[in-house]
């Protein structure tokens, strides 16, 4: 089966730092991807891991372990508009099929 | 930029009745995929499809259908609405081996 967990809700501080965790546990792994969700809107791709180890965008930067079914994003000098959730999600190895998580809701305070 | 544009983004329908959301892309994408996003629930994969004509099951296709006719069109049909379909829809495409880019969504709701 498919098994995708992330903490439900997380709260920050402006100008700080927050990672938000994701494991998972699915029959295959053809990489894992972080989407941003503000309220009411769509889902917007982040960032995007297929090997173990680091990938900095900007403020952004997300990390894979792959062995331990492992990942975490990582938002630098937080901001306001960084008050959104954020969706981690698995692609099947065999298909290209996505499997998502529930999303975090993390909010950001001055 | 990639756009991905639903029919509508409220809907209200009767319980029973035939529904059709509709899903246009316009980068020639191979991969279209439905979810429904539901609280605490996260999104769950309807139906995808990676070809024209092609489609595949996702994790809760029961009480929906697919049709890809063009490779840029991919609509959801829910046969006869019921209370427990009303939920927000999006709908997504994607490059081989690229990530997803979604449309704005379509809130539904079933009475």
């Amino acid at each position: 089966g498919q098994n995708i967990d992330q903490p439900t809700e997380m709260t920050a501080t402006e100008g700080a730092i927050v990672q938000i965790n994701c494991t998972y546990q699915t029959s295959g792994f053809n990489g894992l991807f972080w989407y941003q969700q503000h309220a009411g809107e769509a889902p917007t791709f982040l960032s995007y891991n297929v090997l173990d180890g680091l990938e900095e965008k900007g403020r952004f930067s997300s990390f894979l372990s792959r062995s331990k079914g492992y990942s975490y994003l990582l938002l630098k000098e937080l901001q306001m508009k960084d008050s959104a959730s954020y969706l981690c999600a698995v692609r099947d190895g065999g298909f290209n099929k996505f499997y998502f998580g529930s999303g975090t809701k993390l909010n950001v305070k001055p | 930029d990639v756009k991905v544009t639903q029919s509508s983004r409220y809907l209200v329908k009767r319980t029973g009745e035939k529904v059709f959301l509709e899903c246009v892309q316009d980068m020639d994408h191979e991969n279209m995929f439905w979810y429904r996003q539901d609280p605490g629930l996260g999104l769950r994969l309807i139906y995808f499809s990676y070809d024209v004509k092609m489609k595949e099951k996702g994790d809760i296709p029961e009480g929906y259908s697919v049709s890809r006719e063009k490779k840029e069109r991919f609509s959801l049909i829910l046969e006869s609405a019921s209370t427990n379909q009303t939920s927000m829809y999006l709908c997504a495409s994607s490059a081989e081996d690229r990530e997803s880019y979604f449309g704005p969504g379509t809130r539904l709701t079933v009475t």
